[in-house]
């Protein structure tokens, strides 16, 4: 039974950085796309990035292209979203989740807020 | 983009409750559906329109192809509490439908 679990979340003022970590375990890590989606308070799920197996590959929703970077270090079985230049519309419970297509293996999530 | 209703649904015991989502292109049946539980993680329910995920009980169930999709449960427990959701994969950027609110009256 694969497990998930997000890191990294925090208050952090707009125009701040904050890094995400997404730690894995029970599947073959370097087998799998990941992916970050995201839920803004009273919001529904949003796709915020994509990466391939070996990093090689890397998809973004429009509205992040330029501030976030997701990678991956197969050696350490861990997903990061290095986020940059935050704005208020950013604050949200991110998720880390197996897949590109077919999310499953999600974690609890992480609560980024952005705020002053 | 995708259309998902009711945004929200309001059913008893032992109802059966259908979700609708539509696309706004032909997405064959590149669609997936959701479970939500407050302070829970997701979980996939249905893959690829219709097939019902490993473990998951026989009385939810997906149908739809093409840009219209519907969703829905049978004989409603008061477990199935929680807020659904719809997800296309044909394209990028992915993306969910609106969510529909599940309550049990």
């Amino acid at each position: 039974e694969g497990q998930v679990v997000e890191s990294g979340g925090g208050l952090v003022q707009p125009g701040g950085s904050l890094r995400l970590s997404c730690a894995v375990s029970g599947f073959t890590f370097n087998n799998y796309w990941m992916s970050w989606v995201r839920q803004a308070p009273g919001k529904g799920l949003e796709w915020v990035a994509s990466i391939n197996e070996d990093g090689s590959e890397k998809y973004y929703m429009d509205s992040v292209k330029g501030q976030f970077t997701i990678s991956r270090d197969n050696a350490k079985k861990s997903l990061d979203l290095q986020m940059k230049s935050l704005r208020i519309e950013d604050t949200a419970v991110y998720y880390c989740a197996r897949g590109r297509n077919n999310f499953r293996y999600w974690g609890q999530g992480t609560l980024v807020t952005v705020s002053s | 983009q995708m259309t998902q209703s009711p945004s929200s649904l309001s059913a008893s015991v032992g109802d059966t409750v259908t979700i609708t989502c539509q696309a706004s292109q032909d997405i064959s049946n590149y669609l997936n559906w959701y479970q939500h539980k407050p302070g829970k993680a997701p979980k996939i329910l249905i893959h690829d329109a219709s097939i019902l995920e490993t473990g998951v009980p026989s009385r939810f169930s997906g149908s739809g192809s093409g840009t219209d999709f519907s969703f829905t449960i049978s004989s409603l427990q008061p477990e199935d509490l929680a807020t659904y959701y719809c997800q296309q994969f044909y394209s990028v950027p992915r993306t969910f439908g609106q969510g529909t609110k599940l309550e049990i009256k």
